[in-house]
């Protein structure tokens, strides 16, 4: 199946740092999730965004829907420790109930 | 918030032998569900779609025979992997799709994965 461009792939920052992320598909979504995934466990939900141009916060998280529909955007603004994980972003199109899930970005925050 | 419960979360079996993975959306129903594999550090490859009262969808490359997928109410669905071997050792993650478009419930929840080694 499809999937998604997400980058960086991997990210090795100081604590208190900023952290930006994105995913680009090639066709237009109407519909971006963000989702953070520790080590042996499943995927959790952090953001949903459901119309171009949204912009929505979660506590340190915020993300947004491409004006483009193309592509989708998620910031940590003052990392810590616990935000060590893998995020994936995932996408569904305007056609069909199914998500596409980006490549992942393994983030890693030294104390 | 809608949970999705998976069970076990880990097994371990003997090679040839056939395992089962249950997924199960706790707080609605799911007229579908998906089903994942994920290597080490690797994203998630969708397996199947599971849907309820019908037959799974597989994508390109998974042998339905040998990812049997049964979705037989509106809150379960089962994975069984049969005569399994060694190179099917593997984290497998179920999430349960949204119930329609429009109806604000677009998003997919994750269980908490299940952990299978086959020795």
């Amino acid at each position: 199946g499809q999937q998604l461009n997400q980058s960086p792939q991997s990210m090795f920052i100081q604590e208190g740092e900023d952290v930006s992320m994105n995913c680009t598909s090639s066709s237009i979504f109407n519909t971006w999730l963000w989702y953070k995934q520790d080590p042996g466990e499943g995927p959790v939900l952090l953001i949903a965004l459901y119309k171009a141009g949204e912009l929505t916060s979660n506590g340190r998280l915020t993300a947004q829907f491409g004006i483009t529909r193309k592509d989708s955007f998620l910031n940590i603004s003052a990392s810590i420790p616990s935000d060590v994980g893998i995020y994936f972003c995932a996408g569904r199109p305007n056609t069909g109930n199914q998500f596409y899930f980006g490549t992942g970005t393994s983030l890693t925050v030294i104390p | 918030g809608a949970v999705v419960s998976q069970h076990p979360s880990r097994v371990i079996c003997k090679s040839g032998t056939s395992v089962k993975i249950e997924c199960r959306s706790l707080d609605f129903q799911a007229t579908t569900m998906f089903w994942y594999r994920q290597f080490p550090k690797q994203s998630l490859m969708l397996m199947a779609t599971s849907n309820e009262g019908s037959k799974a969808t597989y994508e390109q490359g998974v042998e339905k025979d040998k990812f049997l997928i049964n979705h037989a109410s509106l809150t379960l669905s089962t994975l069984t992997v049969t005569s399994a071997h060694p190179e099917d050792s593997s984290f497998y993650i179920c999430s349960a799709g949204p119930a329609g478009i429009g109806s604000g419930a677009n998003v997919l929840t994750f269980g908490a994965g299940s952990r299978l080694t086959v020795l």
